[in-house]
């Protein structure tokens, strides 16, 4: 089955940029989303296909997708930014969806 | 408002069953696919379960299949999932989404808690 694998955690200072990474077998040909989760709360989607926004959510997060790797950007990063955030695919040839195993975002 | 609230957790035997439940408000329930994705103690997301907006096709992630049963009912707004032959790797928290597309889960309950004593 598709894997898709995040580095565990990323530490970024206040007013910094995050760059959070998802890795997979020719990730750019599919459409990757991703989800922020704080402690004690459910998920929310933050980018969508690749690079698109849900309606509240701020223009930091953007996102990209090419090759291999699949990156989320947060720019101006805040203390509120603080979560475990996860990247998901459709693996067509499974009709799974698949998620990667999170990326802790520590603002210093 | 798009509102999922889910229900029907709680502490069961290993080998047993349990009946979970999804009430949709604020979107046209029957015009979207909906998931179940969990989330055992301190771990990551895992997606179990989807279903398409006519109930007519159903996906399972594979250390279900066999076991879990999800359906739904487009007159009550409702999602479920069936679990059956419970085992203590089925605790977790487990969510409701809205999906769009198929694709991606734009919508979420707050959370129903499964707990399987062996």
């Amino acid at each position: 089955s598709y894997v898709l694998t995040q580095p565990p955690s990323v530490s970024v200072a206040p007013g910094q940029t995050a760059r959070i990474t998802c890795g997979g077998n020719n990730i750019g040909s599919r459409s990757v989303h991703w989800y922020q989760q704080k402690p004690g709360q459910a998920p929310v989607l933050v980018v969508y296909d690749d690079s698109d926004r849900p309606s509240g959510i701020p223009e930091r997060f953007s996102g990209s997708n090419s090759g291999n790797t699949a990156t989320l950007t947060i720019s101006r990063v805040e203390a509120g930014d603080e979560a475990d955030y996860y990247c998901q695919v459709w693996d067509t040839s499974s009709d799974h969806r698949v998620f990667g195993g999170g990326t802790k975002l520590t603002v210093l | 408002e798009v509102q999922l609230l889910e229900s029907g957790g709680g502490l069961v035997q290993a080998g047993g069953s349990l009946r979970l439940s999804c009430a949709a408000s604020g979107f046209t329930f029957s015009s979207y696919a909906m998931t179940w994705v969990r989330q055992a103690p301190g771990k990551g997301l895992e997606w179990i379960s989807g279903i398409n907006g006519g109930g007519d096709s159903t996906y399972y992630a594979d250390p279900v299949k066999g076991r879990f049963t999800i359906s739904r009912d487009n007159s009550k707004n409702t999602l479920y999932l069936q679990m059956n032959s419970l085992r203590a790797e089925d605790t977790a928290v487990y969510y409701c989404a809205k999906t769009t597309g198929l694709r991606y889960f734009d919508y979420w309950g707050q959370g129903t808690l499964v707990t399987v004593s062996s």
